[in-house]
């Protein structure tokens, strides 16, 4: 079981903005301990989205940010497209369990 | 554009010794950290553990018994045993690169950046 908290679902209409949770502790969210989010296709690997809490790295689209408070954190995907529908996990850093990923959010474009 | 490609046998007997290699390529293994990361059918991400190119290792507390990662620097290439599988080890088994930076206020972060295709292990008899 995973100490980092999602939704298992979310949906959107194409044009929408959806968002994804992330909720923790303060032994892994929260100051010093950032939160990194992946996009995982059908039947593909996962690839980087953003990290460091809100930073995208080269390529991926304006439409995704990343946001941090408290031991939360979210990942918002605005004017929602039929090729985002996919999982979506976040990944921190815990201090007694090292590297974990959240549970994982499929979000289905409606 | 560093590429990771994992290989290994597909299946394997329970209590046995499931082993896997990453092979690098488009960049060293060297001064970077390597994780192994798994996915059983439909579930969510595990991480497994991660090698420093000098050998240093960091296992997940809940496999670390059964856990030990290897590194050849001469090949660009790292390696997994995890020993006494079950069917709960079943999984799509990832390679790939543990990158670290520093946030705006100069923490540590810890991040995945490149992944391989990922192969799927199962154990069965």
């Amino acid at each position: 079981q995973s100490v980092l908290t999602q939704p298992p679902s979310v949906s959107g209409a194409p044009g929408q903005r959806v968002t994804i949770s992330c909720t923790g502790s303060s032994s892994n969210i929260g100051p010093g301990y950032d939160v990194h989010w992946y996009q995982q296709l059908p039947g593909t690997a996962p690839k980087l989205l953003i990290y460091g809490d809100s930073n995208r790295p080269s390529g991926v689209p304006d439409r995704f940010s990343g946001s941090k408070s408290g031991t939360s954190a979210s990942l918002a995907i605005t004017g929602l497209q039929a090729e985002d529908e996919a999982d979506y996990y976040c990944q921190s850093y815990d201090s007694s369990l090292r590297d974990v990923f959240g549970t994982g959010t499929k979000v289905t474009v409606l | 554009q560093v590429q990771l490609q994992e290989s290994g046998p597909g299946l394997v007997k329970p209590s046995e010794t499931l082993s896997l290699t990453c092979t690098v390529s488009g960049g060293s293994i060297s001064s970077s950290y390597w994780s192994w990361i798994r996915q059983p059918p439909g579930k969510g991400l595990e991480w497994i553990g991660y090698i420093y190119y000098s050998g240093s290792t960091d296992y997940n507390p809940s496999l670390k018994s059964r856990v030990t990662m290897s590194v050849d620097t001469s090949k660009n290439q790292f390696s997994l045993k995890l020993t006494s599988v079950t069917a709960a080890d079943t999984a799509v088994y990832y390679c790939a690169r543990r990158s670290v930076g520093y946030d705006s206020s100069g923490y540590y972060m810890y991040y995945f950046d490149y992944w391989g295709q990922g192969t799927l292990v199962t154990v069965s008899s």
